[in-house]
């Protein structure tokens, strides 16, 4: 079965670095996702894009995160400065199409350590 | 703002034991998603709930959406140790070309033996 697939499983950072993290999405997926869950708490949504733009965006998603699809196969999510308070798992979804009849699949996160 | 509020927050029940998890939701939307999260895991999806008056049922979990009542019920049916875990439930609502999930809370289960 297609399945979303992100890497690395794990990232170690030191405040201020950047990271990106990456989503390889299911092949005819159109519609991507990045949520975060800090530990502990719930998953919260970041962003969503679509047609190679940011479609929306939530209070997280501030100047500090990017998201870019490459090469029509990765997904990424860019933080340029990590905070500690960036430390979370981060999981990427991708959807087939047309929202009323298709469902958000998830990856297995990227748990990100920022010491 | 959307609101996804789910109860209770923590569940401790035995082993063999009957129960509920209620997830209330604030916006109109008919899409609803069930999923369990062991400790440090990723989500794995139960139930996806496409309609009012759906309900799905997959081993001692059953699942309903009542879209009037803005009311989606997880019914765990004699409950075993290996049901424990945290569950979520995640409202999916579509603004223009995009949409996304709003997750609730979050229902930490223990069963006990």
């Amino acid at each position: 079965e297609p399945e979303v697939t992100q890497t690395p499983s794990h990232q170690v950072t030191q405040m201020g670095q950047e990271v990106i993290l990456r989503c390889v999405p299911i092949s005819n997926h159109l519609y991507f996702y990045w949520y975060r869950q800090i530990l502990g708490q719930k998953v919260e949504f970041l962003v969503s894009f679509y047609n190679n733009e940011i479609s929306e965006k939530s209070e997280i998603f501030d100047d500090q995160f990017s998201v870019e699809r490459p090469d029509g196969s990765n997904f990424t999510l860019k933080i340029r400065s990590t905070k500690l308070e960036d430390s979370a798992m981060y999981f990427c979804a991708s959807r087939e199409g047309e929202v009323a009849k298709n469902i958000q699949y998830f990856g297995a996160g990227t748990r990100l350590s920022v010491l | 703002e959307l609101k996804v509020e789910q109860n209770p927050l923590f569940l401790s029940m035995q082993e063999g034991k009957n129960y509920t998890i209620y997830c209330n939701y604030s916006t109109t939307s008919d899409r609803l998603y069930w999923y369990r999260q062991d400790p440090g895991k990723s989500l794995e999806s139960l139930f996806v709930l496409l309609s009012n008056g759906a309900v799905k049922q997959e081993g001692r979990l059953m699942a309903s959406l009542d879209t009037k009542a803005r009311l989606s019920t997880l019914h765990i049916t004699a409950a075993v140790h290996d049901l424990s875990a945290t569950y979520f439930c995640a409202v999916d609502t579509e603004t223009g070309t995009a949409s996304k999930l709003t997750f609730g809370t979050g229902t930490r289960l223990q069963v006990t033996l």
